[in-house]
């Protein structure tokens, strides 16, 4: 069973830019959480993705956006960098059968970025 | 809307000793999970423990075990035998056993805690 993988590790960009942060979910999950987390805080729900669909979105800016993919991979998209996007970006999947929360969230590693 | 409140944003605790972190919580959902979460230094989120609200034991997992109560919204970690390796975050988490569009799973603020040799 492969795990939750999220890719750059790292990335540094500049404000303005525009970046695409990506993550394939756990073998068997539909259902992919995009988190914000800056140093020293807890996680902020930045939306979720379910059977390809949006099914939930944070406090965010339409700057950040999403898609999930038929095989329930997803990236996450924001555009416009500013510096306090600066964070660690994390996803998590799920799975959820017949309207109902199967399991808990499994977190990917996280991409470290950094706006300058 | 859910939230989760985690009271100690520190704590230390010796080698081998045992501490309990404090984890409370507001919802109007009757079912729901329940989760401590460790997040150390390297930043991978790992499950500590999970506990789903229809039950009423309290769940254990090795020196991790739940004080779970339900009326009073409480779900705390104590962690026994604390070793070096327990040194990290401890998040908290809260989520809809029948998820709705919107957020499902809330975390708490954290609480840092530190294993002291």
């Amino acid at each position: 069973e492969t795990g939750v993988t999220q890719s750059p590790t790292h990335l540094i960009k500049t404000r303005g830019q525009q970046v695409t942060l990506r993550c394939s979910s756990q073998s068997g999950h539909n259902t992919v959480s995009w988190y914000q987390q800056a140093l020293g805080q807890g996680p902020q729900f930045i939306f979720q993705y379910y059977r390809e669909e949006e099914n939930g979105r944070g406090n965010f800016p339409p700057r950040f956006s999403g898609l999930q993919f038929p095989n329930y991979s997803s990236e996450l998209n924001v555009n416009a960098l500013e510096l306090d996007d600066s964070a660690l970006y994390l996803c998590a999947s799920s799975l959820r059968i017949g309207g109902v929360s199967y399991n808990e969230q499994f977190f990917g590693p996280g991409t470290r970025l950094t706006v300058l | 809307a859910q939230t989760v409140t985690q009271s100690q944003p520190e704590m230390s605790v010796q080698e081998a000793e045992t501490v309990t972190l404090s984890c409370t919580y507001d919802t109007s959902e009757n079912n729901y999970y329940l989760f401590w979460y460790k997040q150390p230094p390297s930043r991978q989120m790992i499950l500590v423990i999970r506990q789903e609200a229809y039950k009423q034991q309290n769940a254990t997992e090795n020196r991790f075990s739940v004080n779970f109560q339900k009326a009073a919204k409480s779900f705390s970690l104590k962690i026994s035998d604390s070793q070096l390796g327990d040194t990290a975050m401890y998040f908290c988490a809260f989520m809809k056993l029948q998820p709705s569009y919107g957020q499902n799973f809330v975390f708490g603020p954290g609480t840092r805690l530190s294993v002291l040799p």
